[in-house]
């Protein structure tokens, strides 16, 4: 058990669809974020907010729409994705303060497969 | 252009002995360097960091080095167990301290009894 808690595990949907991925943090940090981990490949920084505000959009394409509503939730609104979208969507949070080092509390991630 | 490698290869060792793990990187000055261990299905687990101004640091069986002239970190697991096997990645700052991580591809590791 991390901390932080990643819903669901497992989705499945279409390429018209439309769903969400969510994550929430109990450890009362202040940064979340959002990775992609494709086979063979290094994880890819998507999204990065600190205290609500997004801090970070590494290149990622509108189909994918994050929120933050608080410090201690955070959502992937995921629309008309490609079969190339599919991929482990990894959550993250850490404690970002005045030299912290930004260590990173990970979830158990959603496997999504597009179709 | 900026990279973090790692050998893709996996590194097959005996138990009791110990493996070595490369992470080199390129066009980054980083203030800190995190290694993580992922096991397959799960989330990254942070292991250990070392800042720029430190050679080593250990936790228990872990050592990790840090050359910033050499642009490289070694990550070593001592007696090793087959419990160890799983990828080991490291990881960087982007940009000084700001938590935005960056990530090698990973090295998987076997240790067989």
């Amino acid at each position: 058990e991390t901390g932080v808690t990643q819903t669901p595990r497992h989705l499945v949907m279409g390429m018209t669809n439309k769903k969400s991925l969510k994550c929430e943090q109990h450890l009362g940090h202040n940064a979340m974020y959002w990775y992609k981990q494709s086979a063979k490949k290094p994880l890819e920084l998507m999204f990065v907010y600190n205290f609500k505000e997004q801090t970070e959009n590494n290149s990622v394409p509108s189909r994918f729409s994050p929120e933050c509503p608080n410090s201690s939730h955070l959502f992937l609104h995921l629309h008309t994705l490609q079969p190339e979208d599919s991929a482990l969507y990894l959550c993250a949070s850490s404690l970002l303060t005045s030299g912290d080092t930004g260590e990173l509390f990970f979830g158990e991630g959603s496997r999504l497969t597009v179709l | 252009s900026q990279k973090i490698e790692q050998n893709s290869e996996a590194l097959n060792i005996q138990e009791g002995k110990t493996a070595t793990l490369t992470c080199n990187y390129t066009n980054y000055s980083p203030a800190y360097l995190q290694w993580y261990r992922q096991d397959p299905g799960r989330g990254p687990v942070f292991l250990l960091l070392i800042r720029e101004n430190e050679k080593e640091k250990r936790k228990e069986r872990l050592k990790v080095t840090f050359d910033t002239t050499l642009k490289q970190s070694l990550f070593h697991i001592t007696a090793s167990q087959p419990a160890d096997s799983a990828t080991y990645l490291c990881a960087l700052d982007r940009s000084g301290n700001t938590g935005k991580l960056i990530f090698g591809q990973g090295t998987t590791l076997q240790v067989k009894p």
